[in-house]
């Protein structure tokens, strides 16, 4: 079972770079999210997808777009990457809106130079 | 935006121990939820909580929603080397978020 899949797995990318991290899931679930994770921040919200169509502001979405393509596709776009989105950045779904778990991907760790 | 403060922020321990873990705010939520993640990996499920006072185990890990709808616990009893790893709380609210704790490392030792 794939669930939630994630590519690149790692990217380094130079200051002023753009690059589109991936994410499909399999299984048929309406809502999708980024999250960031930074030593000892926790995993932080960027952007989420209620439901295909639309697109909501997280925590932290300075810096950051997001497209959802379809049901099974949400990207993050970083238009012009700074050293301090250097992360591991992780996708996640759940069936619905916020009110059961999210699955996650394996994360993406992205290093900006 | 909305914090949950999470504890202790590391463990060590010996194999065959209890571990105990909580995750606090100043918010109300209506589901809580505890995830492990392993090294190079995405955090996976262990308990999912969804009212105030309940009280739900998997396994050797028990987790409970506070009463107050403001905090959460996490217990595993006789701990195992792979225990080893991140513990997150989690916590929802009405706008479709789920909010991170900072994690709770935790090591044992064989």
């Amino acid at each position: 079972n794939a669930g939630v899949t994630q590519t690149p797995k790692f990217q380094v990318l130079k200051t002023g770079q753009s690059m589109t991290l991936q994410c499909a899931q399999d299984m048929n679930h309406n809502s999708m999210y980024w999250y960031r994770q930074d030593p000892g921040m926790g995993l932080r919200l960027i952007y989420y997808s209620a439901s295909e169509g639309t697109t909501d502001k997280g925590e932290v979405p300075n810096g950051y777009n997001v497209s959802r393509l379809n049901k099974r596709e949400f990207s993050l776009r970083l238009e012009s990457a700074a050293p301090s989105q250097t992360s591991v950045y992780f996708c996640a779904s759940s069936i619905s809106p916020g009110v059961t778990e999210a699955f996650f991907g394996q994360g993406t760790r992205l290093t900006v130079v | 935006g909305q914090q949950l403060n999470q504890s202790p922020q590391s463990m060590f321990i010996q194999e065959g121990e209890d571990v105990s873990m909580n995750c606090t705010s100043s918010s109300i939520f209506n589901t809580w939820l505890w995830y492990k993640q392993d090294p190079g990996e995405g955090p996976v499920l262990l308990i999912a909580l969804y009212k105030a006072g309940e009280l739900t185990s998997n396994g050797r890990l028990t987790a409970q929603f506070g009463i107050t709808r403001k905090d959460s616990f996490l217990n595993i009893s006789a701990s195992i080397p792979s225990d080893v790893g991140i513990y997150f709380c989690a916590a929802y609210n009405t706008g479709n978020q789920f909010y991170f704790g900072t994690g709770t490392s935790l090591t044992v030792i064989p």
